[in-house]
């Protein structure tokens, strides 16, 4: 039962447009969402957080909109760049337990 | 570099045998968590220990065990082992008890082959 999905396993952009990763969860009780970005032979790195309270968190050129009445989380890079090139993966929470992952959608942002 | 190490980086094993896993938090956290990725696979949280004790329990089988030492590193035992343990585990590691707002540091992983 995967209660985290991400549909699209790979995404292709142009270096300078937006990329738009999207993650759908099934659990309407989750209270806090997570994204982050694995590079090859790494472990995964922390990128951007949001709470249930919130519907939208920016951090520089990531943008992170959580929609609760569709039960979705989309990640905004805007302008994308060749070094954002990674597998991204969201993640959830509910009341500070542990996080369950989705299956990771792989960016590939080329010149 | 996020401060969590793991080690050792490869291992290949064969079926039936018994590994273990080593993981040292970053400096100061206290809570350390593992999973495990399979080939197309997201992450699976397999168990969190904080300071010691045992947090919270995931998907781990119960021919996986894990402990929490006193200097707060952590090791991941798998035995019988399995053509389909064959994965890379992660170790993270966060400063509170849960989440709370504060993210994780994932390791760079271990990544099992079992033959």
């Amino acid at each position: 039962d995967q209660q985290v999905k991400q549909n699209s396993p790979s995404l292709s952009v142009q270096e300078g447009r937006i990329s738009i990763l999207n993650c759908d969860y099934t659990n309407s009780m989750f209270d806090y969402f997570l994204w982050y970005k694995k590079y090859p032979a790494e472990g995964p790195t922390f990128l951007i957080s949001i709470s249930s309270i919130k519907d939208k968190n920016e951090d520089g050129r990531f943008t992170v909109f959580l929609n609760k009445s569709a039960k979705h989380l989309s990640l905004h890079i805007v302008p994308s760049q060749p070094g954002d090139s990674a597998v991204y993966f969201c993640a959830a929470s509910l009341l500070a337990d542990k996080l369950i992952f989705g299956t990771g959608t792989r960016l590939q942002v080329f010149p | 570099d996020s401060g969590v190490t793991q080690t050792p980086k490869h291992l290949i094993t064969a079926t039936g045998q018994r590994v273990t896993l080593r993981c040292s938090p970053r400096s100061g956290d206290l809570s350390v968590y593992w999973y495990q990725q399979s080939l197309d696979q997201g992450l699976q949280f397999l168990i969190q220990y904080y300071n010691g004790e045992e947090r919270a329990k995931g998907n781990i089988l119960e021919r996986f065990s894990a402990q929490q030492f006193p200097d707060l590193h952590s090791e991941l035992n798998l035995s019988s082992l399995e053509l389909g343990d064959s994965a890379l585990y992660f170790c993270a590691s966060s400063a509170g008890e849960g989440l709370a707002g504060a993210e994780q540091y994932f390791g760079p992983g271990t990544r099992l082959t079992v033959t």
